[in-house]
Formats: C-alpha cells, sequence, structure tokens
C-alpha cells in the first residue's frame, strides 16, 4: 500500500501525559498537513510543512502542541501536557505541489483517546 | 469558517441516484468547488473538483450552476458502500498552501 499511513491508529492517554503520532506521506509527496477531527465535526487545520519547513500553523495550535518534519519525509505531531479536551482523531495529509488541483490524500489518522 | 451550507443529512435507495446539494453563494472567481467524502473511521477522500463547468469522472459527476453559487454532487448509483458524510469545500486552484476548510457536511446513509 503506497498511500498515506499514520501510527498509531489508537491511542488511550493519561491526562498529563505526552503523546506522539507519526504520519508517513506519499513518498514523492513534498505537501504534508496535519487536521483535528472531533466528533460530529468535520476536519479542522493544524498546521503545514512543505517539504522540511513549517509554513503555517492554525491559533488552534497552542504551544503544547510541536510537529516536525526534519528531513522533509515523515511527520511528527507531539502534544504535551495532554488535556481530555486534545481528545479526537488527528488526520495527516499530503499532496505534490507540481500538480496544478494540489488534491490531498489522507491517512487513516490516529484516535486519541484522554482519560 | 466553512464557506458552503449543506443539508445535514440524506437518505438514498441501493441503485438510486444521490444527489446532495451545496450553496456556496460567496464563492469568489478563482475559486473552484471541491467535494471530499468520509466513510466511517476512515481520513476523507477526495472525489471530485470544478470551477464552472459540469465534472464527470469515475466516481461522481458534479454540476455547477451557473451564477456558481451552488452545486450538486450526484452518485449515479449509489451502492451501500457509498454510505459516508460527503464534504463540499470552496478553495481557490493552486493554492496548496492553503488548507481544506471542512464544515460538518451531509451525512448520506444508503439503504438498501
Amino acid at each position: 500500500d503506497t498511500g498515506v499511513s499514520q501510527d498509531p491508529r489508537h491511542k488511550i492517554t493519561k491526562r498529563g501525559q505526552n503523546v506522539t503520532f507519526r504520519c508517513d506521506p506519499i513518498s514523492e509527496h513534498n505537501r504534508l498537513y496535519w487536521y483535528r477531527q472531533t466528533l460530529g465535526q468535520g476536519p479542522e487545520f493544524l498546521t503545514y510543512f512543505q517539504n522540511e519547513a513549517q509554513l503555517e500553523k492554525s491559533r488552534l495550535l497552542s504551544d503544547r502542541f510541536s510537529a516536525e518534519r526534519p528531513k522533509g519525509s515523515f511527520s511528527t505531531l507531539e502534544i504535551q501536557r495532554t488535556e481530555q479536551g486534545d481528545s479526537a482523531m488527528y488526520l495527516c495529509a499530503s499532496s505534490l505541489s507540481s500538480l496544478a488541483d494540489d488534491e490531498q490524500y489522507f491517512g487513516p489518522g490516529t484516535r486519541l483517546t484522554v482519560t | 469558517d466553512a464557506k458552503t451550507t449543506q443539508p445535514p443529512s440524506m437518505d438514498c435507495a441501493e441503485g438510486r441516484a444521490a444527489n446532495l446539494p451545496c450553496n456556496h453563494s460567496t464563492i469568489s472567481g478563482n475559486e473552484y468547488v471541491y467535494w471530499y467524502r468520509q466513510i466511517h473511521s476512515q481520513g476523507p477522500q477526495y472525489i471530485i473538483h470544478g470551477l464552472k463547468n459540469n465534472e464527470t469522472n469515475e466516481m461522481a459527476s458534479l454540476i455547477i450552476t451557473e451564477d456558481r453559487k451552488s452545486s450538486t454532487l450526484i452518485l449515479p448509483h449509489a451502492t451501500l458502500r457509498d454510505t459516508a458524510v460527503y464534504y463540499c469545500i470552496v478553495r481557490a486552484f493552486n493554492s496548496g498552501n492553503t488548507p481544506l476548510v471542512f464544515g460538518k457536511g451531509t451525512r448520506l446513509s444508503v439503504i438498501a
């Protein structure tokens, strides 16, 4: 399977713990996005990378959140001192900037539950 | 905020055409209409996009009104596997640095 992959698929953690999620985009895609989705809502943008550069961050991305894409390939999203309000599905998407329509391909998501 | 309005839910009989409406009355001249869908417990999946002409691909057809203020996504022969939340999104073309802005979408239930 050459689609976007995310790991883990599910994570249960206690409030106050740190968690880290990984996203592996489609191999030739240079753009990578993180979104968050809560129950009954559509996905909300968190942050975006072009290659290794983080070009945009949503106001939703508090200082407890940090994302990296060190070599322009896989990306990690870390949440420090988790809160119950962080419980959500975290989605990763990738795209290829050379394509005019820049279609975003999404991974299956990581479902985070903070107890 | 999302720039589109969609009904929260619709039902469709299996084998019939599913017609999903979307209002985007404030759409700009350089903005396209995109449709994505999200099957339960999966990430969103791209379906189709268009500017002002009707578009068709192997998954669906997109009909955009002449004034571009609304559109309809048509699944010609809905199957049970088409049960999903369908999102209509307006987005400037070639705007990879602009994230997708999702609303709540339409939950389509295909009934046997």
